[in-house]
Formats: structure tokens, sequence, C-alpha cells
């Protein structure tokens, strides 16, 4: 069965930094895409970034270029989303996804909340 | 970055038919490569796919949810409405000029 595990979420102050984790179990992580989307209270769904399976390929919205930084590590079969400097309006609920393009095969964590205060 | 657009809200009786749109900006993510994905999200849940590649659907979708293309439009059209097609629907593409993923704003479909 295919799972994806979010951890690290909570309540941080503005300018402050936090990382978020996505254990990935039930597929080869390795040979996957994967992508972190974002949907604040109350609103749409937002891409945040993604990684290619080696990590060579990064890419990132310009809402959180410079600012955010996605990895992955292969032999843990785990996704990384490093956030600093953050924004009150960084907050919402941070979803771990298998793909990023687009597919049958993709799949969403139950995604992790991060609330930022002022 | 470019812009999906659907409406806000739909509704239908039981039974009825719907189709929900999905506007581009701009034509390259609607008629990319990767097509149109679009996702059924239920509150307090995450997203789930219901369609991708603009017409296709996964294992275990009812079939009364289908997707297609026309122009730089894409629409997902659900026959016979059932209660429990109550739900936000998101439309989302790939633009591979910009190298973004673009979701449209989603729209919140009530059954009366």
């Amino acid at each position: 069965e295919v799972t994806l595990m979010e951890a690290g979420g909570g309540s941080i102050a503005a300018g402050g930094s936090v990382r978020l984790s996505c254990a990935a179990s039930g597929f080869n992580f390795g040979i996957n895409v994967m992508s972190w989307v974002r949907q604040a209270p109350g609103a749409g769904l937002e891409w945040v970034a993604g990684i290619r399976t080696t990590g060579g390929t990064i890419l990132y919205a310009d809402s959180v270029k410079g600012r955010f930084s996605i990895s992955r590590d292969n032999s843990r079969n785990t996704l990384h989303l490093s956030l600093n400097n953050v924004r009150v309006d960084d907050t919402a609920m941070y979803y771990c996804v298998r793909g990023m393009y687009g597919g049958s095969d993709e799949y969403w964590g139950h995604g992790v909340l991060v609330t930022v205060s002022s | 970055q470019s812009v999906l657009t659907q409406p806000p809200s739909a509704s239908g009786a039981p039974g009825q038919n719907i189709v929900i749109s999905c506007s581009g900006s701009r034509p390259g993510p609607i008629i990319g490569p990767y097509g149109v994905t679009w996702f059924q999200q239920f509150p307090g849940t995450a997203p789930k796919v219901v369609i991708y590649s603009s017409d296709r659907r996964p294992s275990g979708v009812p079939d009364r949810f289908s997707g297609s293309i026309s122009g730089t439009s894409a629409s997902l059209t659900i026959n016979g409405l059932q209660a429990e097609d109550e739900a936000d629907y998101y439309c989302a593409s790939w633009d591979t000029g910009l190298n973004f993923r673009a979701f449209g704003g989603g729209t919140k479909l009530t059954v009366l």
C-alpha cells in the first residue's frame, strides 16, 4: 500500500524556519518525481516545489523561490521541504505528492499544517 | 505565472449532468504533453485524482466522471449526479514553458 506520511509542521513566528519531512513507503521512491503542494485555510491548491528522481532538477513556484528548499534522500525514502524566512501567508496545509505532471499514479499524503504568526 | 480559471461554484440535482470548465490564460498547459488533471477534494481530506491526461479515468473512479478538451479549455463532466459527488473540484496542468504546475481556483459542487 502506498503511503506518504508528512511530519514537522506546527506554529512558527514570521521570519522563522521549519523543515517538513515526508516518509514514503509502498512504492519505489527513487524512481518517482516528488513535489509539494500547499493549501491555505479555505483556499485553493498551490504548487510549491518539485524534484526529479536524482535531485538533479529542482523547480519552485515564484512565491517561494529563494526561501524554500526541496530535497530528497532516496536511501531513506524521504522527501523534505525547508521553509525559511516564513511569512504569514505561508500558513497552509502542505501536501507531499508522488508525481508533479499529472498521471494515474499521482498520490497525495494527508498533509501537515504550518501556521505562521506575526 | 500561468493561470487556470474555473467557476467558483456549480450545482445540480441528483441525476442531472454537470459540466465544470477550466480555461487557460496560455494555450500551452491545456494542450501540452501532460494534459489536464482533475481532482476531487472532500472537506478535511487530501485531493484525489478523478481524471488524468485530460480524458482518462483512474481505476476505481466511477464512469460517471469524464474529461475532455476543446481549444484552450478543459471540462469535467459528471453524468447522473449523486449526493456523494458533492465536493470541491480542481483542474491542474503542467506548463512546460514556465516549468510550473498551475491549479485552477477550484469549483465547489453542490448537489441540491
